[in-house]
């Protein structure tokens, strides 16, 4: 079981781009998360994703956008990008409500 | 309102010595609760959780959490601390009152320094 895979690892992108980060979940679960999580920080929700569908969203602007595919893949992308953007990105994985999230590496987006 | 408090920056403890994290909440329904620990520039692993039952919640690596309804408490303990435990810990909190606002409520962490 490969868990939870994210990729890029590490991203560095200008001022004004746009980014898209992707994630796979862990086998079997079917919710995505997104956080944001700065230099010394806790992890900021963003959103959730469950059959393809945005469930909940945190306070972020609509700037981030994502997507979730049939095969509960997901994507999150970011328009506009500005300085404080910079952070490490984490995609998190569950079935259900009663589990634990899983997961993954992260990425780590510097924008310059 | 749903939060999540951890109300030490850092711990410091000798190796060896045990270790407490603490970590309190507050939810208007039932909580659930986790601990997860993050290694320097990884994402969080899951150490364990509180869901119903037992007040004591054994995990992974050898911690335990006590979950303690009249203090809203969820404190993570380790009766031996190594040096490899020296890391990040998050505690979060789902409220499974919340109706379509389960998003997990995170802690803003403490940084544990096990010395030698």
């Amino acid at each position: 079981d490969a868990g939870v895979t994210q990729s890029p690892t590490h991203l560095i992108k200008t001022r004004g781009q746009q980014v898209t980060l992707r994630c796979s979940p862990k086998s079997g679960h079917d919710t995505v998360s997104w956080y944001q999580q700065a230099l010394g920080q806790g992890p900021q929700f963003i959103f959730q994703y469950y059959e393809e569908e945005e469930r909940q969203r945190g306070n972020f602007p609509d700037r981030f956008s994502g997507h979730q595919f049939p095969n509960y893949s997901s994507e999150l992308n970011v328009n506009a990008l500005l300085l404080g953007d910079s952070a490490l990105y984490l995609c998190a994985s569950r079935m259900g409500g009663r589990t634990e999230a899983f997961f993954g590496q992260g990425t780590r987006l510097t924008v310059v | 309102a749903q939060s999540v408090a951890q109300p030490e920056d850092q711990v410091n403890v000798a190796e060896g010595n045990p270790l407490t994290v603490k970590c309190t909440y507050s939810v208007s329904g039932n909580p659930y609760l986790f601990w997860y620990v993050q290694y320097p520039n990884r994402g969080l692993q899951f150490l364990l959780k509180y869901i119903t039952g037992d007040n004591l919640v054994k995990g992974s690596y050898g911690f335990e959490a006590e979950f303690n309804k009249s203090q809203t408490s969820f404190h993570l303990k380790k009766p031996s601390a190594l040096v490899s435990d020296s890391a990040l810990y998050f505690c979060a909190v789902r409220d499974m009152n919340a109706g379509n606002n389960r998003k997990l409520i995170w802690g803003l962490g403490t940084s544990l320094a096990v010395n030698p």
